[in-house]
């Protein structure tokens, strides 16, 4: 069982670039989630999905998009890449709102 | 102030030790989670809790609903645990609001 798979794991980007970040889940979750993390910070919740076709913002959704055409797949888009986007982001899903979270390996971005 | 608050930040034991890292938050909550991340970077969760006590293995987390504080105990710490041990809450809808995060090394 693959459970949440990102891809890819490293990237360096250049300033004003774009690019997406793929997640999958195999598990049939509802709930998807991107987190960045940044060093000495908690985790902070860039968009959610509840379900296929519906998306919302979370804590620090500027600079990105996210779609959920399918129920397996979150992909998040970074438009015009800024310094301030260098983070490791996290996918994660669960089931429903309120049961465990499954996370994946992260990705690890650097804006230069 | 953030709303989840763990204590220590770090954390170095010897192999064999008892540990206990803690978790405050201020806001009402319908779950608590404590989640590790190993040096790779990947995240497991360990526990999800809403009152009382919960055991796996060497693992304990408990939580008092009443005092908003949570904590995860390990025994017989082995550095096979050194990583970085996340607390969350769960507040409203599916939102998790997280800690710093807790890195713990467990010297052989």
């Amino acid at each position: 069982n693959a459970g949440v798979t990102q891809t890819p794991k490293f990237r360096i980007l250049k300033i004003g670039q774009s690019m997406t970040l793929q997640c999958t889940q195999d598990m049939n979750h509802n709930y998807m989630y991107w987190y960045r993390q940044d060093p000495g910070m908690g985790l902070k919740l860039i968009y959610y999905s509840v379900g296929a076709g519906i998306t919302d913002k979370g804590e620090v959704p500027n600079g990105y998009n996210v779609s959920r055409s399918t129920t397996e797949d979150f992909p998040l888009r970074l438009e015009l890449a800024a310094p301030s986007q260098t983070s490791v982001y996290f996918c994660a899903s669960s089931l429903a709102g309120n049961t465990e979270a499954f996370f994946g390996q992260g990705t690890r971005l650097t804006v230069v | 102030k953030n709303e989840v608050e763990q204590s220590p930040q770090n954390l170095t034991a010897q192999e064999g030790e008892f540990i206990t890292i803690n978790c405050s938050y201020s806001v009402g909550i319908s779950a608590l989670h404590w989640l590790q991340q190993h040096p790779g970077g990947g995240i497991v969760s360990l526990f999800m809790l809403s009152s009382g006590k919960k055991k796996h293995g060497r693992l304990i987390a408990t939580i008092n609903i009443q005092e908003k504080h949570s904590s995860l105990h390990i025994t017989a710490s082995h550095p096979r645990d050194s990583a970085v041990y996340i607390c969350a809450v769960r507040t409203s809808g599916s939102r998790l609001t997280f800690g710093e995060g807790t890195q713990l090394t467990v010297n052989p």
